[in-house]
């Protein structure tokens, strides 16, 4: 157990909606990370938030957005989803806010766009 | 253009058997490299690291190697077993720490 917790675990939903991946970091981790990961893909970064604050941006598209609360939790929202968008989310956390340490992953969320 | 490339993207091996995968990268300024280990839907968990001065770095069966200078690393699995089956997946880090390149895996299976 990494200690980062995502939810939901699985979200199966149409075209054209929207939805909210939760993220709850490890106790004391302020850097939150979001990775998409496609069916037999790499994992792809999407965004990292640093305390509440955007820190760096990856290959996220318009359509998607996050942010994170003072209590350090992170939310991703997904919208106007295409089934392209079906993949696993990761939520990673760490202490600082750099990419040279070690990322503790979530168990992911599974996104199907039926 | 950072770049993290590795071989074979897929592998077959009996029980027993040891293995090695590969990681090439070009990403530059260099500060760390680090193998994960991913189960089948599940989030990815580290197995070591290295950084530029290590050569070699052991956890249990897993024995990564790191050559700075060809900027290649190797992971090698001794006397696999069934619970090694996962996807391996080498992660560089930039010196600048603002960058992570993620390699595309390697994909084990080990039958018994």
């Amino acid at each position: 157990d990494s200690g980062v917790t995502q939810t939901p675990k699985h979200l199966i939903t149409a075209t054209g909606q929207r939805v909210t991946l939760r993220c709850s970091p490890r106790s004391g981790d302020l850097s939150v990370y979001w990775y998409q990961q496609s069916l037999d893909q790499g994992l792809q970064f999407l965004i990292q938030y640093y305390n509440g604050e955007e820190r760096a941006k990856g290959n996220i598209l318009e359509r998607f957005s996050a942010q994170q609360f003072p209590d350090l939790h992170s939310e991703l929202n997904l919208s106007s989803l295409e089934l392209g968008d079906s993949a696993l989310y990761f939520c990673a956390s760490r202490p600082g806010q750099g990419f040279t340490g070690e990322l503790f992953f979530g168990e992911g969320s599974r996104l199907t766009v039926l | 253009k950072n770049q993290v490339e590795q071989s074979p993207q897929s592998l077959i091996i009996l029980e027993g058997k040891n293995c090695t995968l590969q990681c090439n990268y070009t990403v530059s300024p260099f500060s760390n490299l680090r193998w994960y280990k991913q189960d089948t839907g599940r989030g990815p968990v580290s197995l070591t690291i290295m950084t530029f001065s290590e050569n070699t770095k052991s956890n249990g069966r897993y024995t990564a190697t790191l050559d700075a200078d060809t900027k290649q690393s190797s992971l090698h699995i001794t006397a696999s077993q069934l619970s090694d089956s996962a996807s391996y997946i080498c992660v560089v880090a930039n010196n600048a720490g603002n960058m992570l390149t993620f390699g595309g895996g390697t994909r084990l299976m080990v039958k018994p």
